[in-house]
């Protein structure tokens, strides 16, 4: 069967409550960052973003934080609920040689949703 | 609207077979990026064309290669296949450098 996200971090919360998931990033220099949630045996499915002069974003029942200072994201998910259950990913977007740019996916967090 | 197509869906393999994965970007975005995604673990770079030249390598193995064509479309190749390339494959693709990247529904190579 499908084991992505076997072993990644898990963070288990109350459906209601509100969820915060964090992420470290490792280049300076990265100005572009997406939240991606994973559902089982699917692609990465995008959530919200954010550019390097910005350190806050709202979206619909999401927010991510920015911390240059520490290359840390957060996402945080308010009202949390069970289709919310998924991994999630940050991806950094790090300048490529011929000016395009890879994104590069930060250890992801298995979100559990309790009911 | 249109999403990023990947075929195969599913592939099985045995050991040292190639295979040969397909990747249609969605309409008018000129950059494609290849994921490996091994199981429990993040997705890895593999290696992204951007208007049809190699423009990005990561931690692609010797045995493959890829390309993108003139449609767009790009495809890889992964020769002597080994049991640790088992994995799930993903490409993305977006409309223009440093923007958010569309994923597929991924391939998932399977070596026996």
């Amino acid at each position: 069967g499908e084991s992505v996200g076997l072993h990644l971090p898990t963070l288990s919360v109350q459906e209601g409550d509100n969820s915060i998931i964090n992420c470290a990033y490792s280049n300076s220099a990265s100005d572009y960052f997406i939240w991606y949630k994973q559902e089982s045996g699917k692609g990465p499915q995008f959530i919200i973003d954010i550019r390097s002069n910005m350190d806050k974003r709202q979206g619909q029942r999401v927010t991510v934080l920015l911390n240059k200072t520490v290359k840390h994201l957060s996402l945080q998910i308010a009202a949390t609920q069970p289709g919310d259950s998924a991994v999630y990913f940050c991806a950094e977007n790090m300048g490529g040689t011929s000016g395009t740019y890879k994104y590069i996916f930060g250890t992801g967090t298995r979100l559990k949703v309790l009911a | 609207a249109a999403g990023v197509i990947q075929s195969p869906r599913h592939l099985i393999k045995e050991k040292r077979e190639t295979a040969t994965l397909k990747c249609y970007p969605i309409p008018r975005h000129d950059t494609v990026y290849w994921y490996q995604q091994g199981p429990g673990q993040d997705p890895q770079f593999l290696i992204s064309f951007y208007e049809k030249m190699q423009s990005d390598k990561g931690s692609i193995p010797d045995r493959f290669s890829a390309q993108q064509f003139s449609d767009y479309h790009s495809e890889l190749n992964m020769s002597s296949l080994e049991l640790g390339d088992s994995a799930l494959y993903f490409c993305a693709s977006t409309l223009r450098t440093g923007a958010e990247a569309f994923f597929g529904q991924g391939t998932r190579l399977t070596v026996v």
